[in-house]
């Protein structure tokens, strides 16, 4: 089976300590990964694929085929990454499997 | 980036009435447009994968005769909700990308949204 499993919710951290958000992820054959982000009142735009391997926004995401991760990460949360973030993967039918979401709040 | 327009933003409408939901995108050309429906504060679930010229493809549970998808052309998609309940109440997002461009890692456009409202 196809599935993005965030296991949190909500992640509350205080600016400029480090930020980790989590996604697992089940596919059969060589996935394509990605994070999209959602900020208050905005559409979901996406944030970094993992075939890019960039950095963007301070945010990195390094693709773990052997525990089945693809976690983002930042060293320094500031308070405009208070979002939601989805971490989602594409499969060979061009379609997107969504993670459920993890709110992101950045305390000052 | 590529933008993804929605019309209307917002609807209200009364039960058993048709809405139609227009996804465009403004500068490309998308083979492949796909809707979402999202329930508050909850992750977006596919409803349905749109191609142009062709007849769309439903998930699993999505009713083909509720949720009519017309693409009529490389940058319009619609989506009609036909005889509209109060369950059908939510954000319907869409989004766009070129046939094949997903599976090579490439991204999906998002649109802004629809918020539909049954009365």
């Amino acid at each position: 089976a196809q599935r993005v499993t965030q296991p949190e919710k909500l992640l509350s951290v205080f600016k400029g300590a480090p930020v980790e958000l989590k996604c697992n992820y089940s596919y059969s054959g060589s996935p394509e990964l990605f994070w999209y982000v959602q900020y208050s009142r905005q559409r979901l735009q996406l944030l970094l694929r993992h075939i890019s391997r960039e950095s963007i926004k301070g945010f990195t995401a390094d693709l773990n085929k052997g525990e089945t991760s693809f976690h983002l990460k930042k060293p320094f949360a500031q308070e405009e990454d208070s979002a939601m973030y989805y971490c989602a993967l594409s499969n060979r039918d061009d379609k997107i499997i969504f993670g459920k979401g993890t709110r992101l709040h950045i305390l000052p | 980036g590529a933008v993804v327009s929605q019309h209307p933003s917002w609807v209200i409408c009364k039960s058993g009435t048709s809405v139609k939901i227009e996804c465009r995108s403004l500068d490309f050309q998308a083979t492949t447009m796909f809707w979402y429906r999202q329930f508050p504060k909850q992750s977006l679930m596919l409803m349905a994968t749109s191609n142009e010229g062709s007849k769309a493809t439903y998930e699993q549970g999505v009713e083909k005769d509720k949720f009519l998808i017309n693409h009529a052309s490389l940058t319009l998609s619609t989506l009609t909700v036909t005889s509209a309940h109060p369950e059908d109440s939510s954000f319907y997002i869409c989004s766009a990308t070129l046939k094949g461009r997903l599976a090579r890692g490439h991204e999906q456009f998002f649109g802004p949204g629809t918020r539909l409202t049954v009365l």
